[in-house]
């Protein structure tokens, strides 16, 4: 079955960085383009970035454009998310979500998430 | 850019009760073009619907999805209790970006 497994999340200092890790397990993950969403603590979702399945582009939402950077290894099935100067702003769950392109898009499998708090 | 308005913000039902959540984006789209997501407390977003209407694998059918014309909606036929929860709308926008309402959170009342 299809596994999400988030880690790597932690309470960091503001204007640090921090790397979460995706391990994707059950399905053939070079063949999904892969996302990152967070939720604020009691506030709504929030898409992240989108990295496609082979690598070949990627894209971010405005809050992060320029700190964050999304990548995979599809030789570890792994999906990563390195995130540079954070802000208390950052604070929130991170999950990552696999993405399905069909007449519409949509992300059919979650993570548990990865909780990151950014606090001096 | 779009931007997704659900509406109401909270809807306080009793288990049993209909329940109609909607979702206005703010530009025309695909009548395809949207999804639902469920959000207990504590847990991750569980997907619903697809493509506006499709439901997801093992979703019961008491959930189903639309498209009025002016707004998508998702209708919960009857609820059961594990049906009070939070429910966002998502559609992938222009320039590869992936947008989601506020919720709709979905309360006993």
């Amino acid at each position: 079955q299809v596994q999400l497994v988030e880690s790597g999340g932690g309470v960091v200092q503001p204007g640090t960085s921090l790397r979460l890790s995706c391990a994707a397990s059950g399905f053939t993950f070079s063949t999904h383009g892969m996302h990152w969403v967070r939720q604020a603590p009691g506030k709504g979702l929030e898409w992240v970035a989108i990295i496609w399945h082979d690598g070949g582009a990627q894209y971010y939402g405005d809050s992060v454009r320029g700190r964050f950077t999304i990548s995979r290894d599809n030789t570890k099935n792994t999906l990563y998310l390195q995130m540079n100067s954070l802000r208390a702003e950052d604070t929130a769950m991170y999950y990552c979500a696999r993405g399905i392109v069909g007449p519409g898009y949509y992300f059919d499998y979650w993570g548990q998430g990865t909780l990151v708090t950014v606090s001096s | 850019e779009t931007v997704l308005t659900q509406s109401p913000g909270t809807l306080s039902l009793s288990p049993g009760e209909k329940a109609t959540l909607s979702c206005r984006p703010s530009q025309d789209s695909s009548i395809s073009n949207l999804a639902w997501y469920q959000q207990r407390p504590g847990q991750a977003p569980r997907l619903l619907i697809y493509d506006a209407s499709t439901r997801a694998t093992g979703i019961p059918d008491r959930f189903s999805g639309d498209w009025s014309g002016t707004d998508f909606t998702l209708t919960i036929k009857r609820l059961e209790p594990e049906d009070f929860a939070v429910y966002y709308c998502h559609q992938y926008g222009s320039a590869h970006r992936f947008i989601f309402g506020p919720g709709t959170k979905v309360e006993v009342k």
